[in-house]
C-alpha cells in the first residue's frame, strides 16, 4: 500500500532491552522525521533525516539512535530501554515542498516495564 | 529551543458555535506556519501550511491567518460540528538550519457537543 507505514503498531519491552522501530514510506518523500507524544508535551522531535545517510538530532535525542540507509526507511532504535521512553511514537515524512507540510504514519505504542 | 504557545488548552462548544483558537510563535527567523488536526486514536493531518505574512487560508468551515510580524496565528471554525472536535496542533517552522524541522505548540483540544 502506499503512503507510510510504522511498524510494530504496539510493543512492550523490558528495561535495558534494544528496540527498533521501524518506518516505512512510499512517496520517495526526502525528508523523515521521529517524534514521541506525552502528556503535557505534545510532539516533540527526536531525529530527522534530509535524505539518505543524513541524519541530525531533534529535541529529545538522549538514548535514541537512527539510521537512513534507504530513501524509504528511516528505523529508530532504543539502545537500552528506559521507562521514561514509554510514549506514542510517530514517523512523518515530507517533500520539502509547498512549505513542507508533513504526513504522518498511524504512530507505534511502546511500553517500557 | 522554540517557544511555540497554544490557547487555550481546551475547549468545549455546542454545535453551530464558531470558535477560534491561537497559535503564538517566535517573530523571528520565519519560514512556516502548519496546522494539524488530530483525531483520537489517528496521527495528525495538515490542515495548512502558511509561508507569508497575511497569509489567510480556507478548507471548508475551517479558516486561518498568518502574522509573522507579531508572531501569531488564528484557527478558526465557522458552525462547528461534532465531527471538527479534535486536537488542533500549530507548529512553527524556522529559517536557518532546515526548514523543514517542526516544532510544535501542545495543541488544543476542542469538543463539540450536538
Amino acid at each position: 500500500d502506499a503512503g507510510i507505514t510504522q511498524s510494530p503498531r504496539y510493543k512492550i519491552t523490558e528495561t535495558g532491552r534494544q528496540v527498533t522501530l521501524m518506518c516505512h514510506q512510499t512517496w520517495s518523500h526526502s525528508y523523515m522525521f521521529w517524534y514521541r507524544q506525552d502528556l503535557g508535551h505534545g510532539l516533540r522531535l527526536i531525529y530527522y533525516s534530509a535524505a539518505a545517510d543524513i541524519t541530525d538530532k531533534g529535541e529529545v535525542s538522549d538514548g535514541y539512535v537512527v539510521s537512513r540507509s534507504k530513501t524509504e526507511n528511516f528505523p529508530l532504535t532504543l539502545e537500552s530501554a528506559t521507562r521514561s521512553q514509554t510514549s506514542v511514537y510517530f514517523c512523518a515524512s515530507t517533500l520539502a515542498s509547498r512549505g513542507g507540510e508533513q504526513y504522518f504514519g498511524p504512530g507505534t505504542r511502546l511500553t517500557v516495564t | 529551543i522554540l517557544n511555540v504557545e497554544q490557547s487555550p488548552q481546551s475547549l468545549h462548544v455546542q454545535e453551530g458555535d464558531s470558535t477560534n483558537f491561537t497559535c503564538s510563535f517566535p517573530s523571528s527567523n520565519f519560514y512556516a506556519l502548519h496546522w494539524y488536526r488530530w483525531e483520537t486514536a489517528k496521527s495528525p493531518e495538515a490542515l495548512f501550511v502558511m509561508t507569508l505574512n497575511g497569509d489567510e487560508k480556507k478548507k471548508g468551515r475551517i479558516s486561518a491567518t498568518l502574522n509573522t510580524k507579531e508572531g501569531y496565528s488564528y484557527l478558526y471554525i465557522k458552525g462547528s460540528q461534532p465531527e471538527d472536535s479534535a486536537t488542533y496542533l500549530c507548529a512553527f517552522a524556522g529559517s536557518g538550519g532546515s526548514n523543514y524541522k517542526l516544532t510544535f505548540g501542545k495543541g488544543t483540544l476542542l469538543t463539540v457537543n450536538p
